[in-house]
């Protein structure tokens, strides 16, 4: 079955620094997401991507974010001076043309220390 | 602000029992619904779309009541590999192509 890979799996931060999560969506896969879990609390949706643009993003998606798909495989998101709070799990997703339901990534875990 | 409300429980059930989750959501204007699983630690795994009409797939049961805002989610016959978190979702458009709107999830842990 197609995967989404996220790398890494747990990457951890000092304050201020600058990160960047990687993603490998499905390939023939077009619409692409970022979501974080902090821990204990629910699923929320960062930014959504389309032919080469966000095309949609939420209010924590500030300046401090971006969005990129360099190669048209990697999919990546970067923060660009990370604080404590943006300590939690990052789900990458894909979703193919007229499909129903994401594919979700297995997800990096940031600790910013 | 659109929000997808559930209770967190945790339900804890026997082998063989039957549960159900319940769930609202707070935007009319969401056209699917979704419920997903998350085990501990793990990413989110679509279970099943929930359509008005009502839908089923082996011993799980969807319901969705627009009027109400209401969603559903039956389990029947339990099994201890159903303990994990159940996600309600929405999305306000036809499909998936668009931000969803999670819950903070129902916990069930089905004992032996």
């Amino acid at each position: 079955e197609p995967e989404v890979t996220q790398t890494p799996s747990h990457q951890v931060t000092q304050m201020g620094q600058e990160v960047i999560l990687r993603c490998v969506p499905i390939s023939n896969h077009l619409y692409f997401y970022w979501y974080r879990q902090i821990l204990g609390q629910k699923v929320e949706f960062l930014v959504s991507f389309y032919n080469n643009e966000i095309s949609e993003k939420s209010e924590i998606f500030d300046d401090q974010f971006s969005v990129e798909r360099p190669d048209g495989s990697n999919f990546t998101l970067k923060i660009r001076s990370t604080k404590l709070e943006d300590s939690a799990m990052y789900f990458c997703a894909s979703e193919g043309q007229g499909d129903y339901g994401y594919t979700f990534g297995s997800g990096t875990r940031l600790t910013v220390v | 602000r659109k929000e997808v409300e559930q209770d967190p429980g945790p339900f804890n059930v026997p082998e063989g029992a039957t549960v159900a989750f319940n769930c609202t959501y707070s935007n009319s204007a969401s056209q699917s619904f979704f419920w997903y699983r998350q085990d501990c630690r793990k990413e989110p795994k679509l279970l099943m779309s929930v359509y008005s009409s009502g839908n089923e797939d082996g011993r799980f049961t969807a319901q969705l009541n627009r009027a109400s805002q209401y969603i559903s989610l039956l389990i029947r016959d339990s099994k201890l590999s159903d303990s994990a978190t159940y996600l309600c979702v929405a999305n306000e458009k036809g499909g998936s192509q668009g931000n969803l709107i999670f819950g903070k999830g129902t916990k069930l842990s089905v004992k032996p």
